[in-house]
């Protein structure tokens, strides 16, 4: 168990639709990360926030967007849904904005 | 753009011995460099890690090298148990670029009782 808590584990909605993700990151943890996992991307960056300011952007789309909240959980909201926004969406934390990242165990998004 | 590569789809070990996992990075900046493990269903659990001022890093059955100048990094399990059996990922990272993971496609590992 690696501390931190992602919800829901499954997602399953239709295009054009829009939903949230959350994350919970470990006891302490004030960096928050979240990654996609796609099966022909592999595991990609989305975006970083450290304690409630977004510190770095990775490839995401204009659809997405993420924030941090003063308790430091974070959310990820994903809109206009496409079929290829259908992966797993994980999310990650850091005592500071270095050192090792651990993984929550994801939300798998399926989009009909 | 790959920066990160692990070119052995999958590794066949036999319990016991030496588990060798590879792993390229082709940019420079890269200054941090983890192993994960991951099994189905599961999120990435972190194994190892090692700094670019270092060359070696281990724990207990796990020892990471790392060649600055190869670009080249290596994970040695041994030895190697059924339990070792899953996915694992090189990551790399760099502090000018905000300390995000840039993972390789990653490498099964089967250990064979």
């Amino acid at each position: 168990d690696s501390g931190v808590t992602q919800t829901p584990k499954h997602l399953i909605t239709a295009t054009g639709q829009r939903v949230t993700l959350r994350c919970s990151p470990r006891s302490g943890d004030l960096s928050v990360y979240w990654y996609q996992q796609s099966l022909d991307q592999g595991l990609q960056f989305l975006i970083q926030y450290y304690n409630g300011e977004e510190r770095a952007k990775g490839n995401i789309l204009e659809r997405f967007s993420a924030q941090q909240f003063p308790d430091l959980h974070s959310e990820l909201n994903l809109s206009s849904l496409e079929l290829g926004d259908s992966a797993l969406y994980f999310c990650a934390s850091s005592v500071i904005g270095s050192g090792p990242q651990h993984f929550g165990d994801g939300t798998r998004l399926s989009i009909l | 753009d790959q920066q990160v590569k692990q070119n052995s789809p999958s590794l066949s070990v036999q319990e016991g011995r030496i588990s060798i996992l590879n792993c390229d990075y082709t940019n420079s900046m890269f200054d941090y460099f983890l192993w994960y493990k991951k099994y189905p269903a599961e999120g990435p659990t972190f194994l190892i890690s090692i700094s670019s001022i270092k060359d070696k890093n281990e724990d207990g059955r796990f020892t990471v090298f790392l060649n600055k100048s190869a670009k080249h990094l290596s994970l040695h399990i041994v030895p190697s148990q059924p339990g070792d059996s899953a996915v694992y990922f090189c990551a790399a990272s760099a502090a000018e670029y905000g300390n995000k993971l840039v993972f390789g496609a990653g490498t099964i590992l089967r250990v064979k009782s």
